[in-house]
Parts: C-alpha cells; structure tokens; sequence
C-alpha cells in the first residue's frame, strides 16, 4: 500500500534559518504530491502540490521538487519567520484519497 | 462561502454513548471525507464519499459509520462510542474531476473525548 514518511520533529530553529523537511513515499503508481500546514486550533490548509515528475510547487517561500528517481517531495524554506510555526504534513494521492505522513512540528523563535 | 464547516466544535461522551458528527459544504464538492487525527498519528482516513448516496471504507473505519443523503452535508455516527474514539475528527471536500490533483478542503475538526 502507500505510505509517506517524514523526519520526526519537533524541528527548532531561529527566525531567518533554512528549514528543510524530509519526505519520501512509497506508491505503486504515479500519485500527485502534497504539503499541508496546521496552525495550532485549525484545520489544514494546502500549502503547495507538485502532480508529476520534476514538478516544483511552491507558495509564501516554501518549496518542493517532486523527484520520482528517490521518491522524496522534500520541502524548503530559505528564510522561516516566526509565523510559520506550525505542524506541516506531506501527503500523497493516487486513487482519490490522502496518505498523510504523520506530520512534523516547526517551531521558530524570534 | 463558509467553505468546510463541521458541528459540534467540542463534545465529550461516556463510552457507550452514540452522538453524530456534521459536516456541511457549500462549494458544491462531490468528494468528501471523515478523517482523525491522533497524536504521532498523522490523519487517517475513516470513511469517504464519492458522491450523493455513496460511502466506502478508509483506512480505519470501525466503530463508525457515515451518510451521505445531501450532496452538500456528510456525517459520521458512533453507534456506541468508546475511549479509543477520542480524537480530533476532521472532515474535508475536494471537487470532482482529475481527483488525485485536487486540493481537499478541510474543516475546523471536532474535539471528541470519550471518557
């Protein structure tokens, strides 16, 4: 079956650092590529997607390269500001549903 | 548009209490689904719908079940709920079409603790 798996958090790190989040997947097929955030309290939100091989998607400076060759949708921020503290969850579809990973937890101090 | 709503925001049951979740969309979505959230756990699918008077099996759907008789509303019924039941319950929409690309909207989530 699918899976996604992510680097365990919490990640800690100052505000302007470079935030790197780890995700690989397992998939038979060829499944369009998610990321989603959750502020504390709320629901998640589709923060970027990338639907086929090479694809990059991006949005509010974060960053994800779908690469199919080691299965990772790893996602990149030059530049975390206080306010994207938050939990972010990559997640994968193929047949009309989501796999999530089980989510990684940002925290940035001022 | 309120986008995804669900009622109630917080709920606490004694195990063998039965209660029903609601979730109500107006961005005429044809996909909806019921997930929950644990602890270390990510979100796992419960159940989902494909449209109107359908419902199919998620990753974790015993203890639950779901209908779907309006296109816009879906719901998530505990028959006789139990402590492993306590979660936080998500609910989410995505439209119809080339569905693996579609964005699922999600809900505010229902606090639900079983005692």
């Amino acid at each position: 079956g699918n899976s996604v798996t992510q680097m365990e958090g919490p990640v800690t790190l100052s505000e302007e650092a470079f935030l790197t989040i780890n995700c690989t997947y397992t998939a038979t097929g060829y499944p369009s590529l998610f990321w989603y955030v959750q502020y504390p309290g709320e629901g998640l939100q589709l923060l970027l997607k990338a639907t086929k091989a090479d694809d990059k998607g991006s949005n509010k400076g974060f960053e994800a390269t779908y690469r199919k060759e080691t299965t990772s949708f790893h996602l990149e921020k030059g530049s975390v500001q206080v306010s994207d503290s938050a939990v972010y969850f990559c997640a994968l579809n193929e047949y009309s549903t989501l796999t999530f990973g089980k989510g990684t937890m940002l925290l940035v101090s001022p | 548009n309120a986008g995804v709503t669900q009622t109630p925001k917080f709920r606490v049951l004694k195990t063998g209490q039965s209660m029903t979740l609601l979730c109500a969309q107006d961005m005429n979505h044809e996909y909806m689904y019921w997930y929950r959230q644990d602890p270390g756990m990510g979100l796992r699918l419960i159940h989902y719908s494909v449209g109107e008077g359908t419902t199919a099996k998620g990753e974790v759907p015993d203890g639950y079940n779901v209908s779907r008789l309006k296109k816009q509303n879906f719901l998530l019924g505990l028959e006789s709920a139990a402590p492993s039941q306590t979660s936080v319950y998500f609910c989410a929409s995505s439209p119809p079409g080339r569905t693996t690309y579609n964005e699922q909207f999600f809900g505010p989530g229902t606090r639900l603790t079983v005692l």
